[in-house]
């Protein structure tokens, strides 16, 4: 069964540091999300991605956050200047369209640890 | 008031009990709903939509109400591999934002 890919699996890094998450979506899909889990939270939408832009956003995803599909496969999630705050989960998620909820699938995450 | 708002529990049963969560949304134009399971520290899987004629998936079965924005699943005969967080699930956006609930947990006992 094809799958979303995600790496790393844990990362970890100072206060202030710029970090990449990455992602590979399910190929044929055309729809990115990036979704975040604070330890003992629930998950919570950062942003939506078609067409080589953005398609939604949440107050979360401020200007310290971007996005890149910078190849035919990859998606990433740039943090430019880490705060302890943002410690948590990151899944990224594909869907071939819109509208498609029966039809997203999330990666296994990225464990993100801000010290 | 929360978007998605549910029972965190847990909810402690024996094996081959039947039970029963419950979630309330906000937004009276949201347009599909689902569960999804968790477990620990790993992603979000779909467990079933819900649609507004309720369905059925095996031991579980899902209602909506649109009327009282309320969202139910009931699973039968509980298993112990179904202890889980279940996360109520809305998407208000055709698909492209889904708002999550903050779950409830499932301990199912032998």
């Amino acid at each position: 069964e094809p799958e979303v890919t995600q790496t790393p699996s844990h990362q970890v890094t100072q206060m202030g540091q710029e970090v990449i998450l990455r992602c590979v979506p399910i190929s044929n899909h055309l729809y990115f999300y990036w979704y975040r889990q604070i330890l003992g939270q629930k998950v919570e939408f950062l942003v939506s991605f078609y067409n080589n832009e953005i398609s939604e956003k949440s107050e979360i995803f401020d200007d310290q956050f971007s996005v890149e599909r910078p190849d035919g496969s990859n998606f990433t999630l740039k943090i430019r200047s880490t705060k302890l705050e943002d410690s948590a989960m990151y899944f990224c998620a594909s869907s071939p369209l819109a509208g498609q909820g029966e039809k997203l699938f999330f990666g296994s995450g990225t464990q993100l640890s801000v010290l | 008031r929360k978007e998605v708002e549910q029972d965190p529990g847990p909810f402690n049963v024996p094996e081959g009990a039947t039970v029963a969560f419950n979630c309330t949304y906000s937004n009276s134009a949201s347009q599909s709903f689902f569960w999804y399971r968790q477990d620990c520290r790993k992603e979000p899987k779909l467990l079933m939509s819900v649609y507004s004629s309720g369905n059925e998936d095996g031991r579980f079965t899902a209602q909506l109400n649109r009327a009282s924005q309320y969202i139910s699943l009931l699973i039968r005969d509980s298993k112990l591999s179904d202890s889980a967080t279940y996360l109520c699930v809305v998407d208000n956006n055709a698909g492209n934002m889904l708002t999550f609930g903050g779950g409830t947990r499932l301990m199912v006992k032998p």
